[in-house]
């Protein structure tokens, strides 16, 4: 069974810009969340998706959104980037909607700098 | 805020020799908890989990401890090889809101295994 991938795996960006990063769940998983990786604060959670619907959001601002097509792909958005927004965001699927376990697996990430 | 913490930023360990990572984490109501393992380019790696109905829990080569009187978790990690070097994670998960989705990662522990 194929792993959680996402697109693209790098990306150089500008201040101002907006992005769209992509991730496609392990197939028949239907929960996605989207986390930011930095250094300094570690890994975040951003987002999770389920059936299409965000279920819970991170302490984020608002030009961090997502969404989940019917097909469990997901895409996150970040809109007049900032430098700070530099982070290598990661994507990860689970399978069992709200049933335990609720292990998550993660994809490879996109790694995001902005100039 | 909930927050998941670590007691030892670096682990240098000589390979056979076992390894003993620690996590401690602030919110009573975790009901689950992870350990990932995360190499240099890769997303993090599930490597086993817990409920907090238990204490113990056994991987192939990696034992996974929760006392929840102390909001203390640690992952034993037998007969340490090379390949076991990287950044391990603990991460809890409170059903907050109602979502299993956003687990809350702890800073890392990187582990070197000298030959």
């Amino acid at each position: 069974k194929a792993g959680v991938t996402q697109t693209p795996r790098y990306l150089i960006k500008t201040r101002g810009q907006q992005v769209t990063l992509s991730c496609s769940p392990i197939s028949g998983h239907r929960s996605v969340s989207w986390y930011q990786q930095t250094p300094g604060q570690g890994l975040q959670f951003l987002f999770e998706y389920f059936s299409e619907t965000q279920r819970n959001k991170g302490n984020f601002p608002g030009r961090f959104s997502g969404r989940q097509f019917s097909n469990s792909r997901s895409e996150m958005n970040v809109s007049t980037l900032e430098l700070g927004d530099s982070a290598l965001y990661l994507c990860a699927s689970r399978g069992r909607g709200r049933a335990f376990p609720y292990e998550q697996y993660f994809g490879p990430g996109t790694r995001l700098t902005v100039t | 805020g909930e927050s998941v913490g670590l007691h030892l930023p670096t682990l240098s360990v000589q390979e056979g020799d076992n390894s003993i990572i620690n996590c401690a984490y602030s919110n009573s109501a975790s009901d689950y908890f992870i350990w990932y393992k995360q190499e240099s380019g890769k997303g993090p790696q599930f490597i086993i989990d817990i409920r907090s109905n238990m204490d113990k829990r056994q991987g192939q080569r990696v034992t996974v401890l929760l006392n929840k009187t102390v909001k203390h978790l640690s992952l034993q990690i037998a007969a340490t090889q090379p390949g076991d070097s990287a950044v391990y994670f603990c991460a809890e998960n409170s059903n907050y809101g109602g979502s299993q989705g956003n687990l809350i990662f702890g800073k890392g522990t990187k582990l070197s295994v000298k030959p």
